[in-house]
């Protein structure tokens, strides 16, 4: 599946640096979104974007900024993170219709803070 | 508020066996309902869904039916095989402008031959 590719896979940082998550989608879709999936706990949504418009933040702390620079593009800046902040962080698109909408996933980029 | 519970895992089969994951949600209104897939390493990929009552998704050799007298929206497959070994997602969304996936916390298949 390469309609949604994330990159980098795998990241290591430490809780002083700043790096960046980078998502696209090759699909055409409108709406575009950040999950985070820890170890024994559910798949948790951080951010969404319709057209480009921030429409969800889910009370993620600051640390966490996201961009949608366009409707294909979606970054996640990271900063001072904490090690608790180790995850996999996945990014789904949709296109946004009256009615159901399918997301579909990228492989994720797991991220270890030391 | 809206969620999905799922079967606690790890389930545990052997090749050709028959499986069921359960899988039930509390909304209101008539959500659509999905079960994705994430193989070791990878990111979810969408296996079926379904967007009204009594409908069934089906792919792969995998169903599920969605039952809104019982809120429940079982996956089953006949005859699984090695290659399904996998974690199991079941998840809701409420057919409306800015709704995100409500996910179950997945349920752990592994099938040995």
């Amino acid at each position: 599946e390469t309609g949604v590719t994330q990159t980098p896979r795998h990241l290591v940082m430490g809780m002083t640096n700043k790096k960046s998550l980078k998502c696209e989608q090759h699909l055409g879709h409108n709406a575009m979104y950040w999950y985070k999936q820890s170890a024994k706990k559910p798949l948790e949504l951080m951010f969404v974007y319709n057209f480009k418009e921030q429409t969800e933040n889910n009370s993620v702390p600051s640390r966490f900024s996201p961009e949608c620079p366009n409707s294909s593009h979606l970054f996640l800046h990271l900063h001072t993170l904490q090690p608790e902040d180790s995850a996999l962080y996945l990014c789904a698109s949709s296109h946004r219709f009256q009615g159901s909408e399918t997301q579909y996933f990228g492989p994720g980029t797991r991220l270890l803070v030391l | 508020g809206d969620s999905v519970t799922q079967m606690e895992g790890p389930v545990t089969l052997s090749e050709e066996a028959f499986l069921t994951i359960n899988c039930t949600y509390t909304a209101t209104g008539y959500p659509s309902l999905f079960w994705y897939v994430q193989y070791p390493g990878e990111g979810l990929q969408l296996l079926l869904k379904a967007t009204k009552a009594d409908d069934k998704g089906s792919n792969k050799g995998f169903e599920a039916t969605y039952r809104k007298e019982t809120t429940s929206f079982h996956l089953e497959k006949g005859s699984v095989q090695v290659s399904d070994s996998a974690v199991y997602f079941c998840a809701l969304l409420k057919n409306q402008a800015g709704t995100a996936l409500i996910f179950g916390k997945g349920t752990t298949l592994s099938v040995s031959s």
